[in-house]
């Protein structure tokens, strides 16, 4: 069956840290990686894509690695603050489609 | 332009009752989707609609839902009859083709 998982549900790191989160995908064939940030009691905000031809993709103190042999991508926010705290969701888009699937999420806590 | 705009923000329902949920995509997009978000399931793909025309409406959970988009700027999410299981935030997003989804801010349903 497919699946979309990211790596935790929760993570704790300090503040100036790298935070790195991970999603993994199972039985897809994406032709983009999305990364979207989710405040409590908002609706998804969109960070970056990555396409399945592109490695890395950086904006700012984001970055996003895009790994079609592991079936991984990673995103990383340097020097974490704590207004970086947020629900982090991967999506994937697969050729030919136009809709997203979206991983269960991975609430990112950076303490001061 | 205000973002997507979805109506109500709230709304509390009896089990039995007709719910309708308001979305107003951003200007000049030509995709709309509509999400459901749980705690258990994550954020899934209800439906969604290309130039008003619907493409894709195997995430509808049954027969109960119905969506239509009777125009570029307004599509509905109908449930009828509502169920207390039904109790979920509901997401509309807009997009132009192959980028990013912009969510509006979601309607918190609850089926009592």
């Amino acid at each position: 069956s497919q699946k979309i998982e990211q790596n935790s549900e929760a993570l704790n790191i300090q503040e100036g840290k790298t935070a790195t989160l991970t999603c993994n995908y199972t039985n897809y064939s994406p032709a983009y990686l999305q990364w979207y940030r989710q405040d409590p009691g908002r609706g998804p905000v969109f960070l970056l894509l990555i396409r399945e031809n592109e490695k890395e993709k950086r904006k700012e103190r984001l970055k996003v690695t895009f790994d079609t042999t592991l079936k991984q991508s990673l995103f990383h926010i340097t020097a974490s603050q704590p207004a970086d705290s947020a629900t982090y969701l991967c999506a994937l888009e697969t050729a030919g489609a136009n809709n997203l699937f979206f991983g269960t999420g991975t609430r990112l806590t950076v303490i001061p | 332009d205000a973002g997507v705009i979805q109506s109500p923000r709230h709304e509390v329902t009896e089990m039995g009752q007709e719910v309708t949920l308001r979305c107003k995509p951003i200007s000049g997009h030509d995709y709309l989707f509509w999400y459901r978000q749980t705690m258990m399931r994550g954020l899934e793909l209800l439906i969604y609609f290309n130039n008003n025309v619907p493409i894709d409406d195997s995430g509808m959970p049954e027969d109960r839902f119905s969506a239509k988009m009777p125009n570029a700027s307004f599509s509905t999410l109908k449930i009828q009859p509502s169920e207390p299981r039904d109790s979920a935030v509901y997401f509309c997003a807009s997009a132009v083709h192959d980028n990013e989804q912009f969510f509006g801010p979601g309607t918190r349903l609850t089926v009592l």
